[in-house]
């Protein structure tokens, strides 16, 4: 079956550092989108993405979407320590109709 | 605050229990979703309703029983469940299928003692 991986799956940066979590697929998808999780809370939609080679800003979040539209990623610029969370891809192929969540990457932010 | 609600917040049962989760939206959605998730891991789909009926069922064990007595409402009927049913439980809707973002509610956190 189809499986998303995500990388890497614990970040810790120092306020102001950069930072990028890198999603791939084993199968090429028809979207994918991005959802954040803070800690007790529950997934919030972030983003989603379509076409192959779709770059989208949001703010300090850059999301991208591969060429082979198998892989994506999130950068965020200049942390801050309300971006601390656990950021998830999920993507959906061509085949079926439902989401596969890659494992996530929680992101922790030092003041 | 999330458009979608899921009743109880937490939930403690024995294992011979039978119990029910509740979710609603009034967004208009015509999916929805249960999801688990265990601690630190990502959410995991259990079943998909579409226009009321169920689409999607990914091998969840028959404890687990759901319901979709309208485009608004969601159950999930619960009946002797085990120790490693222990997880947060998640409902989310999307406004036609998975191609839509999905709003998640704010979740059951279940307990089986």
């Amino acid at each position: 079956g189809q499986q998303v991986m995500q990388i890497p799956q614990y970040q810790h940066v120092q306020e102001g550092e950069d930072f990028t979590t890198y999603c791939n697929s084993s199968t090429t998808l028809s979207n994918i989108q991005w959802y954040k999780q803070r800690p007790g809370g529950h997934p919030v939609f972030l983003i989603q993405l379509v076409k192959s080679g779709e770059v989208k800003k949001q703010k300090r979040l850059t999301f991208q979407f591969g060429e082979a539209k198998k892989n994506s990623s999130l950068h965020i610029t200049a942390t801050q320590t309300t971006d601390v969370g656990t950021y998830f891809c999920a993507g959906r192929s061509w085949a079926g109709n439902m989401l596969t969540f890659g494992g996530g990457t929680r992101l922790m932010v030092k003041p | 605050d999330t458009e979608v609600t899921q009743t109880p917040k937490h939930l403690v049962m024995g294992m011979t229990n039978k119990k029910s989760l509740k979710c609603e939206q009034h967004m208009g959605h015509r999916a929805m979703y249960w999801y688990k998730q265990k601690a630190k891991k990502p959410p995991e789909l259990m079943f998909v309703y579409s226009y009321e009926k169920l689409s999607i069922n990914e091998s969840v064990p028959s404890r687990f029983s759901p319901e979709c007595p309208n485009s608004s409402l969601l159950n999930l009927h619960l009946h002797a469940l085990q120790p490693e049913d222990s997880a947060l439980y998640l409902c989310a809707s999307s406004q036609r299928d998975s191609l839509r973002p999905q709003h998640f509610g704010d979740g059951t956190r279940l307990s089986i003692l």
